[in-house]
């Protein structure tokens, strides 16, 4: 696509459900990544994909966090069991490729925000 | 640990002004460093990158720094429009780490004013 798509925009769920962020990066965009930006710590890094593999999931705060992606393409973070912390913007972006390329520019989606209740 | 900072966090200034932001980082290991627009409940937009082994890049009227030794990077902004208006992020990502995730400054908010 033209841009990186992200859905829901806006998710409002209870606490104690799970809930599932998509992600469609730029088309041809081989490297995916999530952050989370919340009021008081910023934008953090959770995880990253090179193609289909994730060679780094230091960022995840918690084992209630998962992400795959898959065909290369579309990403799904899943976040279970959800806790009012949790609560915050997930700003998915993709880039050309990961390690080894020095003009990697990442493109961000609009997020999507997350309220638990 | 990669530290990036920017100060200041929030910034007004009459129409027409030049707007200077600065962003500042304790490594000087860089690979790039990448300035981003945020407005209000959106996403971010990029606006310049610097690779490590460059100086300066610039587009309309935006221009972007990058000194290394000093670990300092100044986004330009000539000319200033209520347009402007908006938080503007700097993120740096590091040689040998896999892929090249980002780490983000907490951003200055700018209030252009007509």
């Amino acid at each position: 696509g033209a841009g990186v798509s992200q859905s829901p925009s806006n998710k409002v769920t209870e606490k104690g459900k799970d809930v599932e962020l998509r992600c469609d990066p730029i088309s041809g965009h081989t490297a995916l990544y999530w952050y989370r930006q919340s009021l008081g710590q910023g934008l953090e890094f959770l995880i990253y994909f090179q193609g289909n593999s994730a060679p780094d999931k230091s960022g995840l705060p918690s084992d209630r966090f998962s992400a795959e992606r898959t065909g290369g393409s579309v990403s799904t973070l899943t976040i279970q069991r959800t806790q009012q912390e949790d609560s915050a913007v997930y700003l998915c972006a993709s880039s050309l490729g990961g390690a080894g390329r020095r003009n990697t520019e990442a493109f961000f989606g609009q997020g999507t925000r997350l309220t638990v209740v | 640990k990669q530290e990036v900072t920017q100060i200041p966090a929030a910034l007004s200034v009459p129409e027409g002004e030049n707007l200077v932001l600065n962003c500042s980082f304790t490594d000087s290991a860089i690979y790039n460093l990448q300035w981003f627009r945020q407005d209000p409940g959106k996403g971010l937009t990029s606006l310049l990158l610097i690779q490590s082994s460059q100086r300066e890049q610039t587009s309309g009227r935006l221009n972007a720094s990058l000194d290394k030794s000093s670990g300092r990077s100044t986004l330009y902004i000539a000319a200033s429009q209520p347009g402007d208006s908006a938080t503007y992020l700097c993120a740096l990502s590091r040689p040998r780490a896999a892929g090249n995730k980002l780490t983000f400054g907490g951003g200055t908010r700018v209030l252009v004013k007509p």
